[in-house]
């Protein structure tokens, strides 16, 4: 059961435009969402997060928005430049007793063109 | 550099047979995470570890166990290893044990290999 999706594994965008990243959950109970970047032979680092009683979180050129609703947050880079070029995981936070684990997405390549 | 230290960066075996796979975490973090993400496949949650003690369990099998020894470091132990064993396997650290973790430190992987 994949209780945190990112539909679509892949994404181009032209240099200086917006990137849009989307991840979509099922739990109602996840109560913070991280989103990490991932270049090749690397390991995941941490990029933004929000927390479930917030609906938008900016980092410079990266804002997180959460619809809490539609069970839906997003990721926008802007402008996006080659150096974003990445893997993008979306994660979600929950409880298991008394401890908690990050749920992560399956990840969106992300390519930014000249 | 994450300041998580995994050990080694590669691994080829054949099936059947059992490793261990290490992970040091930034200094003064207390809990450790597993996580094993195999071809295509999202990072999928194995074991936490906290100051030594185990706190939560994911999707790990029964051949697969863990530890967090005195020193905090950990190491994951796979064994009867299966052609479908092959992935990357990250470990994560953070400061905290539960509810305030807001951040996990990644390692680079051991990329496992079984032939």
């Amino acid at each position: 059961d994949q209780q945190v999706k990112q539909n679509s594994p892949s994404l181009s965008v032209q240099e200086g435009r917006i990137s849009i990243l989307n991840c979509d959950y099922t739990n109602s109970m996840f109560d913070y969402f991280l989103w990490y970047k991932k270049y090749p032979a690397e390991g995941p680092t941490f990029l933004i997060s929000i927390s479930s009683i917030k609906d938008k979180n900016e980092d410079g050129r990266f804002t997180v928005f959460l619809n809490k609703s539609a069970k839906h947050l997003s990721l926008h880079i802007v402008p996006s430049q080659p150096g974003d070029s990445a893997v993008y995981f979306c994660a979600a936070r929950g409880l298991i007793g008394t401890a908690s684990k990050l749920t992560f997405g399956t990840g969106t390549r992300l390519q930014v063109t000249l | 550099d994450s300041g998580v230290t995994q050990t080694p960066k590669h691994l080829i075996t054949a099936t059947g047979q059992r490793v261990t796979l290490r992970c040091s975490p930034r200094s003064g973090d207390l809990s450790v995470y597993w996580y094993q993400q195999s071809l295509d496949q999202g990072l999928q949650f194995l074991i936490h570890y906290y100051n030594g003690e185990e706190r939560a369990k994911g999707n790990i099998l029964e051949r697969f166990s863990a530890q967090q020894f005195p020193d905090l470091h950990s190491e994951l132990n796979l064994s009867s290893l299966e052609l479908g064993d092959s992935a990357l396997y990250f470990c994560a650290s953070s400061v905290a044990a539960q509810g305030v973790d807001t951040e996990a430190f990644f390692g680079q992987g051991t990329r496992l290999t079984v032939v």
